[in-house]
């Protein structure tokens, strides 16, 4: 079947670097996208990756290694702001080229 | 400014009845979804819709209803049959083919049983 896995919670400190990873079982993989979701608010679009390596906007990166079925989003010099939850998503040929979405992992930013 | 209205933002249905959240764009986009979230989960998809007067089911369609009769509106009407409707309703859309172009999400309505 199709599956995402990524971590439920993670704790980090302001102005320290964070590393968010998302690995994938599907069958027709076509791209690897990152969402922002504050609570109760509407998930923002961060990045998409379709080829392996890295990719940056501002602080933060994604990264994609096809072979391994693994991504991860980078965010550096975090703010308080950044608390929100993060999801995976994969856009899969076989699903009619639609999202598939992880869980989502919490972010937690301590002063 | 150009974006996804949802409304209501709170919306609480009675037993037995049919209910109709509402989602308008003025993106000019072509594709258009339906999300359910419920807590300390992922999005799962119910319906979407790639161009007007058509549209297909998604991984959890059952009890739900659509209609893409405008390219700016895509209404979800959650019937009687949906036996546990309580979550968080997000409408997207998206325009172009590429692979690397977003899904723009509205605010979501948040459904409860009275």
């Amino acid at each position: 079947g199709q599956s995402l896995e990524q971590p439920s919670e993670v704790t980090a400190v302001e102005g320290a670097i964070v590393q968010i990873n998302c690995t994938y079982q599907t069958s027709g993989f076509y791209g690897l996208s990152w969402y922002q979701q504050h609570d109760g608010g509407a998930p923002t679009f961060l990045s998409y990756n379709a080829l392996d390596g890295l990719e940056e906007t501002g602080r933060f990166s994604s990264f994609l290694s096809r072979s391994d079925s693994y991504g991860y989003l980078l965010l550096q010099e975090l703010q308080m702001k950044d608390s929100a939850s993060y999801f995976c998503a994969v856009r899969d040929m076989d699903s009619n080229y639609q999202l598939i979405w992880g869980a989502g992992t919490k972010l937690i930013i301590k002063p | 400014d150009g974006g996804i209205t949802q409304s209501p933002k709170y919306l609480f249905r009675k037993e037995g009845q049919n209910v109709t959240l509402s989602c308008e764009q003025n993106l000019n986009h072509d594709a258009m979804y339906w999300y359910r979230q419920d807590p300390g989960q992922g999005l799962r998809l119910i319906y979407y819709s790639q161009i007007v007067n058509d549209f297909q089911k998604g991984d959890i369609a059952e009890g739900y209803s659509v209609s893409r009769e405008k390219k700016e509106s895509f209404p979800l009407t959650v019937t009687s049959a949906q036996k546990n409707p309580t979550a968080f309703y997000l409408c997207a859309s998206r325009g172009g083919q590429g692979g690397h172009q977003p899904q723009h999400f509205g605010d979501g309505t948040r459904l409860s049983i009275l």
